[in-house]
């Protein structure tokens, strides 16, 4: 049974570009959230998909957005990249009927943004 | 405004020691408190998670200890091994009108470090 998967693991772009990251949940989830964690802090909530739509969203700006597939696999797109925007992007999926909701992470995707 | 507070930032146990971790949250419609480990480069893993129907949880080494009236909860390690270095956090997400856990909000991490 495979956990949370992303891609790609690490990646490095510049000031003004865009990044899109991939995410595949555990088998069963149906619904997928997008963390960002910069270096030394917790994770912080940027978005959660479910149904394929925006369900619920943290404090990030527009430049942030997202989509869910029928597949429940997952994208995140982030526009106009500032330094700023350098962290492990994180994935995790959950499922109201399944693992009794618990939510479970994915190794990340590392963003430098140079 | 931080919604979940953790201490220490970091601390040191001797092998087979217990290590405890503490949290503090303000949010009532809290309801899900779970804890993390993390290492180096790794996303978070789930070690743990408790409801607040039930002020205690045990699975293996790892407990939880809830106090609803405080707002409190905490992480006891057990018998305390140098693979438990990590860093730990704890985290706690409100249900939706559907009953999902939709926002996990985070402790700012400790740093654990065992000592052989």
């Amino acid at each position: 049974d495979a956990g949370v998967t992303q891609s790609p693991t690490h990646l490095i772009k510049t000031r003004g570009q865009q990044v899109t990251l991939r995410c595949s949940p555990k088998s069963g989830h149906d619904t997928v959230s997008w963390y960002q964690q910069a270096l030394g802090q917790g994770p912080q909530f940027i978005f959660q998909y479910y149904e394929e739509e925006e369900r619920q969203r943290g404090n990030f700006p527009d430049r942030f957005s997202g989509h869910q597939f029928p597949n429940y696999s997952s994208e995140l797109n982030v526009n106009a990249l500032l330094l700023g925007d350098s962290a492990l992007y994180l994935c995790a999926s959950s499922s109201l009927d399944r693992d009794g909701n618990t939510i479970y992470f994915g190794e990340g995707s590392w963003l430098t943004v140079v | 405004q931080q919604q979940v507070k953790q201490s220490p930032q970091s601390l040191i146990v001797q092998k087979g020691g217990i290590s405890i971790i503490n949290c503090a949250y303000e949010n009532t419609a809290f309801d899900y408190f779970p804890w993390y480990q993390q290492f180096p480069g790794k996303g978070p893993a789930l070690l743990i998670a408790i409801r607040p129907d039930v002020s205690e949880k045990k699975e293996g080494r790892f407990t939880i200890s809830f106090n609803k009236s405080a707002k409190q909860f905490s992480l006891h390690i057990m018998d305390s091994q140098p693979g438990d270095s990590a860093t730990y956090f704890c985290a706690a997400s409100p249900l939706d009108s559907g009953g999902s856990n939709y926002k996990l909000t985070f402790g700012k991490g400790t740093l654990l470090t065992v000592n052989p």
